[in-house]
């Protein structure tokens, strides 16, 4: 069965440029969640979604991240007027179930902010 | 400091040998996860686990809860290990660690 997928693989967007990240998860896996990894670092959180709810958003940086699952399935993270401090692999994983569920996780989004 | 602390942050060993990873945390946790990152950045869940001791393969994982102490071990280690591990805790949330590289050299 498929994985979870995610688009683009690489995005280069010039600063001030809006850009959209899709996760495609596990079919039927009812949680999903966004993570950040800077170069060098570790994931960190950015938000969780169980079905359509947007359960927790606490982890996003700025008012200018902005994630959506309107039919609990697709999601997608928009981040509007890029900087270069947003430049990272952006990490979408999912599960059947909460942080006490094992999370699969896509391949990531390497974008790069000029 | 840190709430997920890994250690060593690099390691370099030799093909065959018994390689120990070390994860201490200082949040409460519902469980411990060990990941595993290729370059190119796809993640692999190692292991979840709570209590006690899981193995699968040549790959051990180890917790003591009292302690907030955590070991991934590889036995008889081989250069397709070579990879970034990443220790996680979850409770209502996923707290990450910054990761070990490891290299197996042949």
């Amino acid at each position: 069965g498929a994985g979870v997928s995610q688009s683009p693989r690489y995005k280069v967007a010039k600063r001030g440029q809006d850009v959209a990240l899709r996760c495609d998860p596990i079919s039927g896996h009812v949680s999903l969640f966004w993570y950040q990894q800077a170069l060098g670092q570790g994931p960190e959180f950015l938000t969780y979604f169980q079905n359509e709810a947007q359960l927790d958003k606490s982890g996003l940086p700025s008012d200018r991240f902005f994630a959506e699952r309107p039919e609990g399935s697709v999601s997608t993270l928009k981040i509007q007027r890029t900087q270069q401090e947003d430049s990272a692999v952006y990490l979408c994983a999912s599960s059947w179930g909460t942080y006490q569920e094992t999370q699969y996780f896509g391949p990531g989004t390497r974008l790069l902010v000029l | 400091k840190n709430e997920v602390e890994q250690s060593p942050q690099n390691l370099t060993a030799q093909e065959g040998e018994f390689i120990t990873i070390n994860c201490s945390y200082s949040v409460g946790i519902s469980a411990l996860h060990w990941l595993q990152q290729h370059p190119g950045g796809g993640i692999v869940s190692l292991f979840m686990l709570s209590s006690g001791k899981k193995k699968h393969g040549r790959l051990i994982a180890t917790i003591n809860i009292q302690e907030k102490h955590s070991s991934l071990h590889i036995t008889a280690s081989h250069p397709r290990d070579s990879a970034v591990y990443i220790c996680a805790v979850s409770n209502n949330d996923m707290r990450f660690g910054a990761g070990t590289r490891l290299t197996v050299k042949p």
